[in-house]
């Protein structure tokens, strides 16, 4: 069965980075479907970041984290990661890999999310 | 503020007719991107419940439909459950952001 399975929480203080992993199982990674990730803050909605294409590394960033966030995907691992720098209070949240289906751009299968939490 | 436009909250009682809609414009739904909808239960993570438009996942009840026309899109719950509080998000894509991802800021349901 499809799996996404993300990295542990992390704490982080004013201007760090933070690099999120996205381990994904029981689907061929590289062939038809690209990885999103979503974040929420505390008691927010959902927020659109990115999507990487883990065949050829393309990528496709939210004009709100263009140069502070970067994809990434390691094809041995069938990995995808998500790197944010410069990180804010504001940065605080839950931060989801989701699989895109390859028909109609759904996002069909979710990792369980990882908290990030930036406090000095 | 969210591209696309859902309503903080509804309510129904159980057995009610739910509707929560989500209002996009001409660079998105509107374009003619398909609306998906996810159900996201508290403290977990979200779930596809809708896809293109109108199609439900295997395992997702037939209480739950999905309807685009223009620039909106709905979601409707028939034979509401309290099972179905939770947060509903629609998403879709946006070619005036160069085809990146949006979605509506959420809808809260409350099974009174």
């Amino acid at each position: 069965q499809v799996q996404l399975v993300q990295s542990g929480a992390e704490v982080k203080k004013p201007g760090a980075s933070v690099k999120i992993s996205c381990k994904t199982s029981g689907y061929t990674f590289t062939i038809g479907h690209y990885i999103h990730w979503v974040r929420q803050a505390p008691g927010q909605g959902l927020e659109w970041m990115a999507w990487i294409n883990p065949n050829t590394g393309g990528t496709k960033y939210a004009e709100k984290f263009q140069g502070r966030v970067t994809l990434t995907r390691d094809t041995s691992t069938n990995t995808a990661g998500m790197e944010l720098s410069s990180l804010r209070s504001d940065d605080t949240a839950v931060y989801y890999c989701a699989r895109e289906d390859n028909w109609l751009r759904s996002l069909d299968y979710w990792g369980q999310g990882t908290l990030v939490t930036v406090s000095s | 503020q969210s591209v696309l436009t859902q309503p903080p909250s509804v309510s129904g009682v159980p057995g009610q007719r739910v509707t929560i809609s989500c209002t996009g414009s001409n660079s998105n739904i509107g374009a003619g991107y398909d609306v998906h909808w996810y159900q996201q239960l508290p403290g977990t993570a979200p779930k596809r419940l809708i896809y293109g438009n109108i199609n439900r996942p295997s395992g997702v009840p037939d209480r739950f439909s999905g309807s685009r026309s223009g620039t909106s899109a709905s979601l409707v719950i028939t034979g509401l459950q309290a099972e179905d509080e939770a947060d509903y998000y629609c998403q879709s894509y946006d070619s005036s952001l160069s085809g990146s991802g949006v979605f509506g800021g959420g809808t809260k349901l409350t099974v009174l």
